[in-house]
């Protein structure tokens, strides 16, 4: 099964704010409003920090905003801060599919 | 609270056998789909397969078919993941996942499988 696609790295300075991209198809990003985004630190656990496109789980900081146009998703980091670097990974449902599909990874740097 | 608590790293040969566990806790066992989700090293996430532990529906994902086996034992709200003959291919970082409908709310703290002759 084919990966979303994202790119592989972004970076900012703190305060700034940046946008990762995640494209798809029309059989899953296009098609469904199930997109979900995942931050994972070194060596950690991935967490989730917006599910179906755009909303926040308890818990994660406003600072994190999803939206979706056609099929590509995005997730918005805002106020950048040095703890958010990371890497990040989306997901989406894909129709035809056994199971959902991850983003190929973004490793998100604070200058 | 939700927990998944999953065994210990472990260090086999090529040809081995292996079952590692994810034990649940917090929640009802049965009521939601639990997974598997793989990570090479410096490499990304990817969906291995999913059980449903209330009837033991298991989904794996096309490149997972036949390599490995899901289980889940519900008196115990464990689920394993098991290879019958490793490669060296298989070392990897895995994870357990609960999935909600449409996404993953929680992860276990990950097993580290390191597969050397």
């Amino acid at each position: 099964q084919s990966a979303l696609t994202q790119p592989a790295s972004v970076s900012g300075s703190p305060g700034q704010s940046i946008t990762i991209s995640c494209t798809g198809s029309s059989s899953d990003v296009g098609d469904y409003n199930y997109v979900s985004w995942y931050q994972q630190h070194p060596g950690k656990a991935p967490k989730v920090v917006i599910y179906d496109v755009s909303n926040r789980p308890s818990g994660v900081s406003n600072r994190f905003s999803g939206s979706k146009s056609g099929n590509t998703a995005s997730l918005t980091i805002s106020g950048l801060q040095t703890d958010d670097e990371a890497d990040y990974y989306c997901s989406s449902y894909r129709r035809s599919s056994t199971l959902d599909v991850f983003g190929t990874g973004t490793k998100v740097t604070v200058l | 609270e939700v927990q998944l608590v999953q065994s210990g790293a472990e260090v086999k040969k090529p040809g081995e056998s292996l079952k590692i566990s994810c034990k649940a806790s917090g929640y009802s066992f049965t009521n939601d789909w639990i997974g598997w989700v793989r990570q090479m090293p410096g490499k990304g996430l990817e969906w291995m397969g999913v059980i449903y532990p209330g009837d033991s529906d298991t989904k794996y994902s096309p490149s997972f078919q036949g390599q490995v086996t899901i289980s889940a034992d519900k008196s115990i709200n464990t689920a394993y993941l098991q290879w019958s003959s490793l490669k060296a291919s298989d070392t990897a970082m895995y994870y357990c996942a609960r999935r909600t409908d449409t996404w993953i709310d929680y992860w276990g703290q990950g097993t580290l499988v390191t597969v050397s002759s």
